[in-house]
């Protein structure tokens, strides 16, 4: 069974400390990994990752895949109060030849940043 | 642009009616996504459309789910009969082609069913 394990499921950091989150999954087929933040509202998009080596970055936040070892990781510098939420990890797996995908979530790693 | 829409925000209902949620997707979008989420599951895709047709509904748990897409710029979820068990915050998200790509998600309706 196809399936998406985050850890660790919560942590607690103070202001200026930097986390790192992973994503580990085990599926028949992958077309690219996908990273959200979701707050007390809908996911937002982070990054998408595709190619294994290859980090995307976008401020305080930077991700990486590993696609023989089947995870990847999502690394906040410089932590702030605003990063408080969820972030999600999902696998896009080819289906029926590539003609369809399938989306796996992961159950989220719930991050708190103390002041 | 005015994002993803979804429509009732809340809806509070009884066990056994029926409930439709809405959706507008963002303009010039052509994949349609719906989600569910409860914190025994996490988020889950219920169904997707590509140009209005439905691409994959292995996602939706069963017969009492159903959704439509009659154009590229509505979308509906309908459950009947309403259970507990599908209280949940139920998404639409939209993407410019396909699943792979960066999602856009509406802000989520809370379904309660007492």
């Amino acid at each position: 069974e196809d399936k998406v394990v985050q850890s660790p499921l919560s942590l607690v950091v103070h202001e200026g400390d930097t986390v790192t989150l992973n994503c580990s999954y085990e599926v028949t087929n992958f077309r690219s990994l996908l990273w959200y933040k979701q707050e007390k509202k809908a996911p937002t998009f982070l990054f998408m990752l595709t190619s294994s080596g290859i980090e995307k970055k976008s401020g305080r936040l930077s991700s990486i895949l590993d696609k023989k070892e089947l995870f990847s990781i999502l690394n906040i510098t410089a932590t702030q109060t605003g990063d408080s939420a969820v972030y999600l990890c999902a696998v896009v797996c080819p289906n029926y030849g590539g003609a369809t995908n399938k989306l796996i979530f992961g159950t989220g790693t719930l991050l708190a940043v103390q002041p | 642009d005015a994002g993803v829409i979804q429509s009732p925000r809340h809806e509070v209902t009884e066990m056994g009616q029926e409930v439709t949620l809405r959706c507008k997707p963002i303009s010039g979008h052509n994949s349609l996504f719906w989600y569910r989420q409860t914190m025994m599951r996490g988020l889950e895709l219920l169904i997707y459309f590509n140009n209005n047709v439905p691409i994959d509904d292995s996602g939706m748990p069963e017969d009492r789910f159903s959704a439509k897409m009659p154009n590229a710029s509505f979308s509906t979820l309908k459950i009947q009969p309403s259970e507990p068990r599908d209280s949940a915050v139920y998404f639409c998200a939209s993407s410019f082609t396909g699943l792979g790509n960066e999602q856009f998600f509406g802000p989520g309706t809370r379904l309660t069913v007492l």
